[in-house]
């Protein structure tokens, strides 16, 4: 079964540009979760989809969004880049509520 | 709110001896909590689980975690380290309502030869 993919795996963006992000999950899988992670702020939990329906959100501005496709592949959005945003997203998907999340291997996103 | 700690930043050992990587929680109910490594440049692989039942937990790679109900911890250790092994370790928890999970600051594990 492949696992969960990522696109593209290398980004480099300027201020004020936008960014969309995209994730397959494992097949069968109707659960994907987006996660942020840098350095400074470890790994903080952006926003969670189900059956395209967005779950919960993290505590990020309103320049992140996201969604979900009937196909439960997710993309998400950066608008009006900072250089805050650096960083590795990183896409989970799972199939059981409360079990193990399985990750794909991130977008690097480089703002400059 | 469901949460983990991870008092360390870096664990270092030497190959051949054995390893643990401290993690403590904080969660209401029967806890789940969960292991992951990332290796540089990589995704999260995950390690291993506790659910209920068995105290010593076995995952992946040789690792095991032992769960300690009264200290509220879930530490995850080897018996023989390998210079392998040397990865970013985190500790999770599912978040309460959402299949998300909450990760622990994460530990460096580094095994010198």
């Amino acid at each position: 079964k492949a696992g969960v993919t990522q696109t593209p795996r290398y980004l480099i963006k300027t201020r004020g540009q936008q960014v969309t992000l995209s994730c397959s999950p494992i097949s069968g899988h109707r659960s994907v979760s987006w996660y942020q992670q840098t350095p400074g702020q470890g790994l903080q939990f952006l926003f969670e989809y189900f059956s395209e329906t967005q779950r919960n959100k993290g505590n990020f501005p309103g320049r992140f969004s996201g969604r979900q496709f009937s196909n439960s592949r997710s993309e998400m959005n950066v608008s009006t880049l900072e250089l805050g945003d650096s960083a590795l997203y990183l896409c989970a998907s799972s199939l059981v509520e409360g079990q193990e999340q399985f990750f794909g291997p991130g977008t690097r996103l480089t703002v400059l | 709110a469901q949460s983990v700690a991870q008092p360390e930043d870096q664990v270092n050992v030497a190959e051949g001896n054995p390893l643990t990587v401290k993690c403590t929680y904080s969660v209401s109910g029967n806890p789940y909590l969960f292991w992951y490594v990332q290796y540089p440049n990589r995704g999260l692989q995950f390690l291993l689980k506790y659910i209920t039942g068995d105290n010593l937990v076995k995952g992946s790679y040789g690792f095991e975690a032992e769960f300690n109900k009264s200290q509220t911890s879930f530490h995850l250790k080897k018996p023989s380290a390998l210079v392998s092994d040397s990865a970013l370790y985190f500790c999770a928890v599912p978040h309460t309502g959402r299949r998300a999970l909450t990760f622990g600051s994460g530990t460096r594990l580094q095994v010198q030869p």
